[in-house]
């Protein structure tokens, strides 16, 4: 089946500027992630969904940083007032959600965000 | 919150040897712990994981073993290929009424040369 997808692939802003990056999760996982990968760091985690509630925003770097889910799917997330700094792959993955239990979280494409 | 250190950074192997990736982690409550591996410019895919309630996992030529008292876990790639040349990030996370956030290392490069 589908899996997760992310949009744009790549997107090219000028400082100052508003960006928003979409995420499709596969379909029927309740559970949605946003994360941050920066050149040669791991993965940091911004921000959880639960349905279209987030119970985890402690990832979130600062306030010019916000994110919704409408109807338990498509997740956005947006930036505003883009910093040099923002620049980075921003990753989304789904999964399965269990009380008690992790389950494996499938990841997006990423898309790659540049601030100019 | 949750630490994870990963080393090494890079990893250098001969095709047909063995590589080891070493992590830890500070969170005690910590009990899932997966394995990620990224291809260049893909996105990451699970390739292993486990769990507090046992000390190894095998699926063919990969293996994680966990240290609970040490809080320490690792990944072993045995008869290795160049087609293993990849990033490979491992996570730890606590069990939170049923998500896991990850708090993931830093990754390990792995160079498989023919």
């Amino acid at each position: 089946g589908a899996g997760v997808s992310q949009s744009p692939s790549n997107k090219v802003t000028e400082k100052g500027k508003d960006v928003e990056l979409r995420c499709d999760p596969i379909s029927g996982h309740t559970a949605l992630y946003w994360y941050r990968q920066s050149l040669g760091q791991g993965l940091e985690f911004l921000i959880y969904f639960q349905g279209n509630s987030a119970p985890d925003k402690s990832g979130l770097p600062s306030d010019r940083f916000s994110a919704e889910r409408t109807g338990g799917s498509v997740s956005t997330l947006t930036i505003q007032r883009t910093q040099q700094e923002d620049s980075a792959v921003y990753l989304c993955a789904s999964s399965l959600y269990d009380t008690g239990v992790q389950n494996e979280q499938y990841f997006g494409p990423g898309t790659r965000l540049t601030v100019t | 919150g949750e630490n994870v250190e990963q080393h090494p950074s890079t990893l250098s192997v001969q095709e047909g040897d063995s590589a080891v990736i070493k992590c830890t982690y500070s969170d005690s409550a910590s009990n899932y712990f997966p394995w990620y591996k990224q291809e260049l410019g893909k996105r990451p895919q699970l390739i292993i994981d486990i769990r507090s309630n046992v000390g190894e996992k095998k699926d063919q030529r990969i293996a994680v073993t966990l240290n609970k008292t040490a809080k320490h876990f690792s990944l072993h790639i045995t008869e290795t290929q160049p087609e293993d040349s990849a990033v490979y990030f491992c996570a730890a996370s606590p069990a939170n009424s049923g998500y896991s956030t990850l708090t993931f290392g830093k990754g390990t490069m792995l160079l498989v040369s023919p």
